[in-house]
């Protein structure tokens, strides 16, 4: 595809169920990042893959999240036992490289996540 | 305290007026930084990117930056309604590999 693309959109789910959200990077991008933007707060790192190097969990809040990307493309970020604290935008993010000499990460639209 | 502070605003100006969107961060390890626009319910989209100190042109947009101050700056020239957006600032260490970011400013431009 031309972007980063991102499902679903929207999420709606009860507390303490699981839930995945999926990431498309753009082809040929060997770095993906995960954020999340809560009401009012700026985006909060949660997980880096850079091509077959093990990723960066060390932004990921509690166990409840996991992050995998199947071959060096789409990922998935799971939320195990959904808690309402959970509820936030979820962004997803790749680059042709990683780190700081890559100058523009391109972000998807995010999907909306809801726990009620 | 947080790595970088930025002023969540919102900031309402008239168009054709001149913004000025600042952050100020405490890590020293920073020396990548950038500006994005993130309009409603969208991704965020970079609008500049810095590495050293002084200023950067784009257009009517101007980047700024001040190491020994640990400041930075976006100026936008003849605003226009279109500018309304929320704008964060976000940063990389020299050998780092996640961005962090400001918490965003809203801006508001009114015609």
């Amino acid at each position: 595809g031309a972007g980063v693309s991102q499902s679903p959109s929207n999420k709606v789910t009860e507390k303490g169920k699981d839930v995945e959200l999926r990431c498309d990077p753009i082809s040929g991008h060997t770095a993906l990042y995960w954020y999340r933007q809560s009401l009012g707060q700026g985006l909060e790192f949660l997980i880096y893959f850079q091509g077959n190097s093990a990723p960066d969990k060390s932004g990921l809040p509690s166990d409840r999240f996991s992050a995998e990307r199947t071959g060096g493309s789409v990922s998935t970020l799971t939320i195990q036992r959904t808690q309402q604290e959970d509820s936030a935008v979820y962004l997803c993010a790749s680059s042709l490289v990683g780190g700081p000499m890559n100058t523009e990460a391109f972000f998807g639209q995010g999907t909306r996540l809801t726990v009620v | 305290q947080k790595e970088v502070e930025q002023d969540p605003g919102p900031l309402s100006v008239p168009e054709g007026a001149i913004v000025s969107l600042n952050c100020t961060y405490s890590n020293s390890a920073f020396q990548y930084f950038m500006w994005y626009r993130q309009y409603s319910r969208k991704g965020p989209e970079l609008l500049m990117y810095t590495y050293s100190s002084g200023n950067k042109e784009d257009g009517r947009f101007t980047a700024q930056v001040d190491k020994s101050s640990k400041y930075i700056s976006l100026f936008i020239r003849d605003s226009q309604p279109s500018d309304s957006a929320t704008y964060l600032c976000a940063m990389y260490e020299e050998y780092g590999n996640k961005l962090v970011f400001g918490a965003g400013t809203i801006l508001r431009v009114k015609s």
